[in-house]
């Protein structure tokens, strides 16, 4: 079955707690994709990747990092979480910049 | 940042009406429009991308029309059903590669 999985999907850490939220796809996409969605203010793009060792800023990427050593795997690094890293975040991927999967989710909070 | 604005923000409509919303953008810089269909604890899902000035798009009971001159595009839903309740999403691609979102509009469809 194509798709996108996150794991974790919910996760409670404390600040400074360095964490890593897994991407993987299975479709041989691409161009893959980080969001963070907060209330009010719709899906922001944190970084994305356009193929493997080849990774861009979004809009919001301040105190977030992201790797695609591999074309199926987009990790997203939290080195030092803070409270208003606290979100829902999405993973998606497409054939380059087409129609995105999106990933399940994971709810995180920082305390 | 790109400014990406849905409108109206939510909206309530009977079974069987027909209804549309829109979604504005910046005329400058347009490589793409997405639409997404998301449902209340999923994951947001493609509906269309549209390049083209004058792109119609049509899925079902659900189409897309795209005007890049004047920055709009129009979702239109025919025949409202109860399934199609949903927040509504648009995104924008630069030729940078990223993607803005707007804030979506709710649709709530009464039985």
């Amino acid at each position: 079955e194509a798709q996108v999985t996150q794991n974790p999907r919910y996760l409670i850490t404390v600040t400074g707690k360095k964490l890593t939220v897994t991407c993987s796809q299975n479709m041989n996409h691409e161009y893959m994709s980080w969001y963070r969605q907060d209330p009010g203010l719709g899906l922001r793009q944190i970084y994305y990747s356009m193929n493997v060792e080849v990774t861009d800023k979004g809009d919001v990427p301040e105190g977030y990092k992201v790797s695609r050593k591999e074309k199926r795997n987009f990790p997203l690094i939290l080195e030092s979480p803070s409270p208003n890293q606290t979100s829902l975040y999405f993973c998606a991927s497409s054939p380059y910049i087409n129609e995105q999967f999106f990933g399940p989710g994971t709810r995180l909070t920082v305390l | 940042i790109l400014n990406v604005e849905q409108s109206p923000q939510s909206l309530h409509v009977q079974e069987g009406d027909s209804t549309n919303f829109t979604c504005s953008f910046p005329s400058s810089n347009f490589y793409a429009l997405h639409w997404y269909r998301w449902e209340t604890a999923k994951s947001p899902e493609a509906l269309f991308v549209m390049t083209l000035n004058g792109d119609e798009k049509k899925k079902g009971r659900i189409s897309a029309t795209l005007n890049t001159k004047e920055g709009y595009s129009y979702l239109y839903i025919k025949g409202s059903q109860p399934e199609d309740s949903a927040t509504y999403l648009c995104a924008i691609r630069t030729g940078a590669n990223n993607l803005f979102f707007g804030t979506g509009t709710r649709l709530t469809v009464i039985p």
